[in-house]
Parts: C-alpha cells; structure tokens; sequence
C-alpha cells in the first residue's frame, strides 16, 4: 500500500552539483507530476507526465529535467542546481484516464543547495 | 491564464469557533475545485472536490460562480484542524488534470 514514493527524503547540494530524485507509484495511475512547494509561493508545477511515454513543461521548468521511465517511474533531474532550487519537492500521481479523483502525493524531498 | 487566490497566509481560530478560509478562482469557463490538506508530517492530501458536494471531517466548500470562490467552511474548529490548505483548480474535461494550487492558508486552532 505504498502509494507514491519519493527518495532520497532529504538532500543537501552545492552549487553546480547534480541529482536526480526519483519517485515511483504503485497505482497503475497514467499522470505524474513533479511539483515545488515554496513559502509564500504555494505548490508550482515544474513538470508533468499525462501518460507513459510523453512530458511537458510546467509553470516552472527552467533549471529541470524529466524522464518518464516506465508507468511507474518519473524521475526529476537538476543538471546543475542552484540556491534558487532550494525547495520541497513533491511528486504526484492521477489516474489521468478522465475521471479525476485528486492527485496522491509522495511525502517530498527537502533538498538544500549552498 | 488561470490563477488562484488564497489571501490569508495565516488564519488562528479559536477552538469551537467557525472557520472560513478564503479561495477565489480566475478562470474562463467552470472549473474544477479542489480542497488539499497537509497535517504536520503528514502528506499532502485531498479533502474535498466541489463535484461530490460531500462534508469531509466536518468542511464543507460551495462553488460560486458568481463570485468565482470556492471558500471552506466549518462551524466548529477543532484543535486537529491546524494544518496548511491549499485550494487548487482543475480545467474542465477530460485530457487535462494539471491542477493550478493557490499559495495556501495556514489555519491554527487555539485551544
């Protein structure tokens, strides 16, 4: 009963280094979502999967990278992070087959960048 | 563009006093709406959709058109309510579940 899973829970990076955070579901669900929660911002969407095999952009893109591996998998990469990218990230899933009962959320990922 | 506007950041209530915490929409055309909580240490989940017309845990939200808000409502605060809020906003139809979140509400309860 595992739902969405995201690892690692918490990060710390310097600037310019990399990382990838890696988020799986266990639902059979089509959509996944790569969210970050901010104060004072709210939850802003960097990227999205509405179903294996494609990924779009999202509100705040700039910095980030995707890959949707498999039903399941859909990765978040930071190529070379950044201070601004200090953040909570959140993962979610949908059903995305046209019948939305909310999304489900994995626990987040603090990641620290000096 | 859609956007949604939460404009308390904090809100303290005392226990058994009503609770309303804000949620105004811009959107051409009927959306969506939704209600998320996060508890402490908790995950982000959902409370409520205006389509199920349902009272989760003693909340309730009405969807006005009108006013384009999409306020929620308890008449009794609990102390187990303290949690962020988030509303957040869904286009209509099918092929598009990319929802728009507000900045979030804060909601402390005092015993």
């Amino acid at each position: 009963n595992a739902g969405v899973t995201q690892t690692p829970k918490f990060q710390v990076l310097k600037t310019g280094q990399s990382m990838t955070l890696q988020c799986a579901q266990d639902m059979n669900h089509n959509s996944m979502y790569w969210y970050r929660q901010d104060p004072g911002m709210g939850l802003r969407l960097i990227y999205y999967s509405a179903s294996e095999g494609t990924t779009d952009k999202g509100e705040v893109p700039n910095g980030y990278n995707v890959s949707r591996l498999n039903k399941r998998e859909f990765s978040l990469r930071l190529e070379s992070a950044a201070p601004s990218q200090t953040s909570v990230y959140f993962c979610a899933s949908s059903q995305g087959d046209g019948h939305h009962y909310g999304y489900t959320f994995g626990s987040g990922t603090r990641l620290t960048v000096v | 563009a859609q956007r949604v506007t939460q404009p308390e950041k904090l809100l303290s209530v005392f226990k058994g006093a009503p609770v309303e915490l804000k949620c105004n929409y811009s959107y051409s055309g009927s959306p969506e709406l939704f209600w998320y909580v996060q508890y402490s240490r908790q995950r982000l989940q959902l409370l409520l959709r205006h389509i199920s017309r349902e009272s989760i845990k003693g909340f309730t939200a009405d969807l006005n058109k009108g006013e384009t808000s999409f306020h929620l409502k308890k008449p009794f605060a609990q102390e187990e309510d303290s949690a962020m809020y988030y509303c957040a906003l869904k286009p209509p139809g099918f092929g598009n579940e990319k929802l728009t979140f507000g900045t979030g509400t804060r909601l402390t309860i005092i015993p």
